[in-house]
């Protein structure tokens, strides 16, 4: 099965500056097709997650140009490039390439 | 708009059933693979099972395989989640969501399993 591992677990930042959370997979996340099945996933404090990358660095619809995703392989990246106060919440990558298919275990973004 | 609306949850003892139910909307339900996530109160997401859009082929996690089945039924454009022997362990908010890479999620159902 594929082990998916996120840093950092928590993440707390200054409004207004870039942050940045790496998921690392156990093995190649490249899929047969030739498509790497990583998304993101936000959840705010109350509500049901929500998709906000897909295949590594396709922004989902609705989402605002300052989260951008990057990555190959098995090391991948989201950032934000200016946080701001709607942003706190938990974040998640998933790994949808081979079942079974799995979560990382959330990095929670907090404001300092 | 896609619409995900999950019902069947509930408090239910060890060893008992329950099916989950989740109503789509706003989208060709019968294209779609769709995907159960569900989340242990205070913990993360943890993924459950999917389904590819013509119903043949499923997916499980380790831990509910042989006790859960999930299904769809597209002439009601509606999912399910057959959940048999449950367990403490499987207390948790059930959600539903659009395709294996989860690109739209209903509001979820709560069960809770307790003697």
């Amino acid at each position: 099965d594929i082990v998916v591992t996120q840093t950092p677990l928590s993440s707390p930042v200054t409004l207004g500056q870039p942050a940045s959370i790496s998921c690392r997979s156990s093995q190649s996340l490249v899929h047969s097709d030739g498509n790497t099945y990583l998304n993101w996933l936000q959840q705010r404090p109350g509500q049901p997650p929500r998709l906000l990358i897909y295949k590594i660095s396709n922004r989902f619809s609705g989402v605002p140009d300052r989260f951008s995703g990057s990555g190959a392989g098995t090391d991948f990246t989201l950032k934000i490039s200016r946080v701001e106060a709607e942003d706190v919440g938990v974040y998640y990558c998933l790994q949808t390439t081979q079942s079974p298919y799995s979560f990382g275990q959330g990095t929670k973004l907090e404001i300092k | 708009e896609v619409q995900l609306l999950e019902s069947g949850g509930g408090l239910e003892q060890p060893g008992g059933s329950l099916r989950l139910s989740c109503e789509a909307s706003g989208f060709t339900f019968s294209s779609y693979t769709m995907t159960w996530v569900r989340q242990a109160p205070g913990k993360g997401l943890e993924w459950v099972s999917s389904i590819s859009g013509s119903g043949g082929t499923t997916y499980y996690t380790d831990s509910v395989k042989g006790r859960f089945t999930i299904s769809r039924d597209s002439s009601k454009n509606t999912l399910y989640l057959q959940m048999n022997s449950l367990r403490a362990e499987d207390t948790a908010v059930y959600y539903c969501a659009k395709g294996g890479g989860c690109y739209d999620w209903g509001q979820g159902t709560l069960v809770t399993v307790s003697s």
